[in-house]
């Protein structure tokens, strides 16, 4: 059974860089799953921010294109985020999630992290 | 991008009843539509894929319909357990879009 689980810190100074990371465990990364980043404000809905395959191919959210970057590590087997110039608005819930597709129509989200709550503040 | 409208925003029921929520989509994403559940404090998990397919595990009080625009998610007879936000899901063309949710609480 695939166990995903996100680390990172907890508090981000604004106009830094947020950065998570994503074990994944019971299984390999290298598999036919498109790994992705979640987001949740407090109160609010989900919001995708971004997906890898194992060979490095991403696809992002094009409201946040300009500032989002995933990558993979196999050797580690897990995957990172990076969201750069961060303000208030960017303080969520941060998931990581598995996805299988094939292509890029379809999929869904089958198994997620626990979360990892993330506040953007001086 | 494709936008998923959901309907009601909150629905007020009592155990035992029958749940109604709707999801449309702004063009259409043939059967590729899940439906996760949300409850307080814990990650989506997903109830149902390309649009009628429960997931593993799911009760079968779930259920699911639709394709192209319309979606619906049909839960038969509440269990307490089922009163929580709901979301739709769909991925096209490399892009992947959720609904507002739905609130299912207790009346």
């Amino acid at each position: 059974q695939v166990q995903l689980q996100e680390s990172g810190p907890g508090l981000v100074k604004p106009s830094g860089t947020l950065s998570l990371t994503c074990a994944v465990s019971g299984g390999s990364i290298s598999s036919s799953n498109w790994w992705s980043w979640v987001r949740q404000p407090p109160g609010k809905g989900l919001e995708w921010i971004g997906e890898i395959y194992h060979s490095g191919s991403t696809n992002y959210n094009p409201s946040l294109k300009s500032r989002v970057t995933i990558s993979v590590d196999k050797s580690k087997n897990q995957f990172s985020l990076k969201l750069s110039s961060v303000t208030a608005a960017d303080t969520a819930v941060y998931y990581c999630a598995s996805l299988k597709a094939v292509a890029g129509t379809g999929g869904a989200f089958d198994i997620w992290g626990q979360g990892t709550m993330v506040t953007v503040s001086s | 991008e494709i936008v998923l409208t959901q309907s009601p925003a909150t629905l007020s029921l009592s155990p035992g009843e029958r749940a109604t929520l709707s999801c449309r989509a702004s063009q259409s994403v043939s059967s590729y539509l899940a439906w996760y559940q949300q409850k307080p404090g814990q990650a989506p998990r997903l109830l149902i894929y390309d649009a009628s397919n429960r997931a593993t595990g799911i009760p079968a009080r779930f259920s699911g319909s639709g394709s192209g625009t319309d979606f619906t998610l049909t839960i038969s007879s509440l269990e307490p357990e089922d009163f929580a936000v709901y979301y739709c899901q769909q991925r096209s063309n490399w892009v992947i879009t959720f609904g507002q949710g739905t609130r299912l609480e207790i009346k």
